[in-house]
């Protein structure tokens, strides 16, 4: 079935370090993906998506292309903030509409 | 965003009572989502539901089970909770199956002592 694998956090930077998350993807087809962001104490929200091959989804900063060739979806970032301190979480929908799930990464910015 | 607000917040119950989480929306979403989220495992989805009275089961669906008799309430039940239940719960929506983004509420903790 697919399967989406993110890098094992956390992950620990200092403001205004560059940030990459790896995701990377098993799926039949070319499905839809996204980031979600948890911040401390909330529920889940979409941070970007990409729906096709060579898409880039941006938000707040963050940014992601959808590489078929090597089936990636990684997030990155310039230059962080404090206040990008959460658990992000790598997803595909799959052919049935529902979301596939990676373990999420805790990111952790440090002043 | 969608209004969907969880009840309890918090929760400790003992083994083998039965637990029952609350999830409402004001976005009148045809599907609503139930998932626990433990560390090293992401979100699983427990049970889903796509209308009113129409609901099927996610890959971790064992021991719980769900309620839809209105399209903004869907209940989460542990029949007869057990320690490995222990986790966070969020409840999730969206508009149509097609709509990709989810909306979620802020979630349970959920111990079991």
């Amino acid at each position: 079935g697919d399967s989406v694998t993110q890098m094992e956090g956390p992950v620990t930077l200092s403001e205004e370090a560059f940030l990459t998350i790896n995701c990377t993807y098993t799926a039949t087809g070319y499905p839809s993906l996204f980031w979600y962001v948890q911040y401390p104490g909330e529920g889940l929200q979409l941070l970007l998506k990409a729906t096709k091959a060579d898409d880039k989804g941006s938000n707040k900063g963050f940014e992601a292309t959808y590489r078929k060739e090597t089936t990636s979806f990684h997030l990155e970032k310039g230059s962080v903030q404090v206040s990008d301190s959460a658990v992000y979480f790598c997803a595909l929908i799959d052919s049935n509409y529902q979301l596939i799930w990676g373990a999420g990464t805790k990111l952790i910015i440090k002043p | 965003d969608a209004g969907i607000t969880q009840s309890p917040r918090h929760k400790v119950t003992e083994t083998g009572t039965p637990v029952t989480l609350r999830c409402h929306q004001t976005e009148n979403h045809r599907y609503m989502y139930w998932y626990r989220q433990d560390p090293g495992h992401g979100l699983r989805l427990i049970h889903y539901s796509y209308g009113v009275k129409d609901t099927d089961k996610g890959e971790v669906s064992d021991g719980y089970s769900v309620s839809r008799s209105k399209t903004e309430d869907f209940l989460l039940t542990l029949e007869s909770a057990t320690s490995s239940q222990t986790s966070v719960y969020f409840c999730a929506s969206r508009p149509g199956q097609s709509n990709e983004k989810l909306f979620f509420g802020s979630g349970t903790q959920l111990s079991v002592l």
